[in-house]
């Protein structure tokens, strides 16, 4: 059982759809980030939020858009995808933004863009 | 870049081996962390190491940090199939609240 909820489980969606990927955690935690894992690779980090406010941005192409509404949710916005965006989305979060607190994964999100 | 290196890529063992995956960093770490993924899933934390020298055991499982703090292993005693998985190691990125992860070592077992 995972304390981080991801959903949906499973997306696929066209190079010009929108759609958002969702992740909640009710363990008072007050960072938490966006990762994107491609097959047999570990974690790439993407986003950071820490108090509900974008503390790191890995260089992501605009087509990704994170959202903090509040301390217990994370969204990440996605439009225009291209085929090679196609990756787990995983959602993370960890007691607060220092490098030494372990990280929670949720279950992640399997994209697929066509 | 501060990287963090993790061999070897792939073990394939029988069961009842043992198996170690080693973590070395091109700086000194404050901290390192150990993950397990298991196929189709999400990478789950295991352990922190903080102290130089630092050995802690979870029942099959012996975690050690060395002690320059640059290098890091995992040891897991008589494998049983249910310790498939990649096992990643993890540690924070100098001057930057974030973690920079390992390759991973990926681990199949033969029955």
């Amino acid at each position: 059982d995972t304390e981080v909820t991801q959903t949906p489980k499973h997306l696929v969606m066209g190079m010009t759809n929108k759609k958002s990927l969702k992740c909640e955690q009710h363990m008072g935690h007050r960072a938490m980030y966006w990762y994107k894992q491609k097959a047999k690779k570990p974690p790439e980090l993407m986003f950071v939020y820490s108090y509900e406010k974008l503390s790191i941005n890995e260089s992501v192409p605009s087509r990704f858009s994170p959202e903090c509404p509040n301390s217990s949710l994370l969204n990440l916005h996605l439009h225009a995808l291209q085929p090679e965006d196609s990756a787990l989305y995983l959602c993370a979060s960890s007691q607060d933004l220092v490098a030494g607190w372990p990280l929670h994964f949720g279950n992640g999100t399997r994209l697929t863009v066509t | 870049g501060q990287q963090v290196m993790q061999i070897p890529q792939y073990q394939h063992v029988q069961e009842g081996e043992d198996f170690t995956t080693y973590c070395n960093s091109s700086t000194t770490l404050s901290n390192i962390q150990w993950y397990k993924q298991r196929p189709g899933g999400h990478p789950v934390f295991l352990i922190q190491l903080v102290k130089s020298g630092e050995v802690k055991k979870q029942k099959r499982l012996t975690f050690q940090f060395g002690e320059a703090k640059k290098n890091s292993s995992l040891h897991i005693t008589a494998t049983q199939t249910t310790d498939v998985g990649t096992y990643f190691c993890a540690g924070p990125v100098q001057g930057a609240q974030k973690l920079v992860f390992g390759q991973g070592t990926r681990l199949t077992i033969n029955p």
